[in-house]
């Protein structure tokens, strides 16, 4: 368990608003994923942070944006929901140390853009 | 083009009984490969992993191989127990680079 909470855990919103979701870890761990988790498509990075305000693209990052101002907080923040966006986000870290790739992951948000 | 595959996308075992989870990669530069378990309304958690350099882990009842001229790994559950019902995701990485992931199966083990 590294200590890795995500805010809200649960979001109803409408289309065309701005949402951002938070992901808050206390284990001082360098690296940061947001994931977004669909049926049918498995776990799909979205965007990753190797530092603070380091920040670089992933796999499905088009209408999602990240900063990353403190160690411990990393967001997402849908600037304009869509429907294609309703799914379950997922926040992991790794921390110095670990297994390079042995990733720890929150809890979930899961999000329905109506 | 999906670099990690899992093909079944749902497996159903008997208690007591061996499961074999299958996962395929594309990407001959993948150097190492896991897998992570998933339960309803929580995050994945990392089960077990396997560097290219070797072809078999254990880890208790779990264990991976890995087959790098088929490009294939497998894990193994023996004996499954009904809590081990979740979803197994596969996922492969390389050097410098991040996790890809596979679709994911869902495993029944049934009393």
């Amino acid at each position: 368990d590294a200590g890795i909470t995500q805010s809200p855990r649960h979001k109803v919103t409408e289309t065309g608003t701005p949402v951002t979701l938070r992901c808050h870890q206390t284990e001082n761990h360098r690296y940061m994923y947001w994931y977004r988790q669909d049926p049918g498509h498995g776990l799909r990075l979205i965007h990753y942070s190797y530092g603070v305000k380091d920040t670089d693209k992933g796999e499905v990052s088009d209408g999602y944006s990240v900063s990353r101002s403190k160690t411990e907080d990393f967001l997402l923040t849908l600037e304009s929901a869509t429907s294609s966006q309703t799914s379950v986000y997922f926040c992991a870290t790794i921390g110095v140390g670990q297994g390079y790739y042995e990733q720890y992951f929150g809890p979930g948000t899961r999000l329905t853009v109506t | 083009d999906q670099q990690v595959k899992q093909n079944s996308p749902s497996l159903s075992v008997q208690e007591g009984r061996i499961s074999i989870l299958n996962c395929d990669y594309t990407n001959s530069m993948f150097d190492y490969f896991l897998w992570y378990k998933k339960y309803p309304a929580e995050g994945p958690t990392f089960l077990i992993s396997i560097s290219s350099i070797k072809d078999k882990n254990e880890d208790g009842r779990f264990t991976v191989f890995l087959n790098k001229s088929a490009k294939h790994l497998s894990l193994h559950i023996v004996p499954s127990q009904p809590g081990d019902s979740a979803v197994y995701f596969c996922a492969a990485g390389r050097s410098q680079g991040n996790l890809i992931f596979g679709k994911g199966t869902k495993l029944s083990v049934k009393p």
